[in-house]
């Protein structure tokens, strides 16, 4: 079975603090997709990252960074030097082939509150 | 392109009213989604589809259909509303591979009385 968990359902910090969210997946599959997308207080889902199981590259966007480590099933998110605008919550998603569609889990998501 | 478009964006009804949600998306995309989002759960499948003229179930689909007539084009239907069904409906669509990102409507947030 497919699941994703975000243990962390919300936390607060102050701004320019670093921030790490959470996310661990299960999976018996050898071949997945992990992916990382941010709903701003407007609603709307915001893709910001795909990982496939076959890269364990750490990837750095600006701010923002992945840390993907298999051994702990783990897609970890990290805001550095966090802004007002990254208030919003962050859901983490796992997309598994071999099925007839692309069918997606989400992890129940953690709401990022970023205080001046 | 506007990419993903949800329409209405809020809606009230009352309890045993019909509405239909649409969702268009200028993509070409062949899959598309209608997912649910409550507090704490995150978004739940309700039905989806593989192509024009297809249909399927997801994890939650009772008290909904859909139909998907064009490719561009997929409708939420609830016949009989209830309290319960109050949510935020996100629609998605996605090329036809797994490894592919799912792209979102803005939503439209359904409140039943």
């Amino acid at each position: 079975a497919q699941k994703v968990t975000q243990a962390q359902t919300e936390i607060s910090v102050v701004e320019k603090e670093d921030v790490t969210l959470d996310c661990v997946y299960e999976t018996r599959d050898t071949t997945y997709y992990l992916f990382w997308y941010k709903q701003p207080p407007s609603g709307e889902l915001v893709f910001l990252i795909r990982r496939n199981s076959f890269d364990e590259q750490n990837e750095i966007s600006g701010r923002y960074s992945w840390n993907f480590q298999k051994s702990t099933s783990s897609f970890n998110f990290t805001i550095t030097a966090s802004q007002v605008v990254d208030s919003a919550v962050y859901f983490c998603a796992l997309s598994v082939p071999g099925y007839n569609f692309n069918k997606f889990y989400f992890g129940s998501g953690t709401k990022l509150n970023v205080k001046p | 392109n506007a990419g993903v478009t949800q329409t209405p964006k809020f809606r009230v009804l009352k309890t045993g009213q019909s509405m239909t949600l649409l969702c268009a998306q200028d993509m070409n995309h062949e899959y598309m989604y209608w997912y649910r989002q409550d507090p704490g759960m995150g978004l739940r499948l309700i039905h989806y589809s593989v192509g024009e003229g297809t249909t399927a179930k997801g994890e939650v689909p009772d008290g909904y259909n859909v139909s998907r007539l064009k490719k561009q084009n997929f409708l939420l239907g609830l016949e009989s509303a209830a309290p319960s069904q109050t949510s935020v409906y996100f629609c998605a669509s996605s090329w036809a591979v797994s490894y592919n990102e799912q792209f979102f409507g803005p939503g439209t947030r359904l409140t039943v009385l």
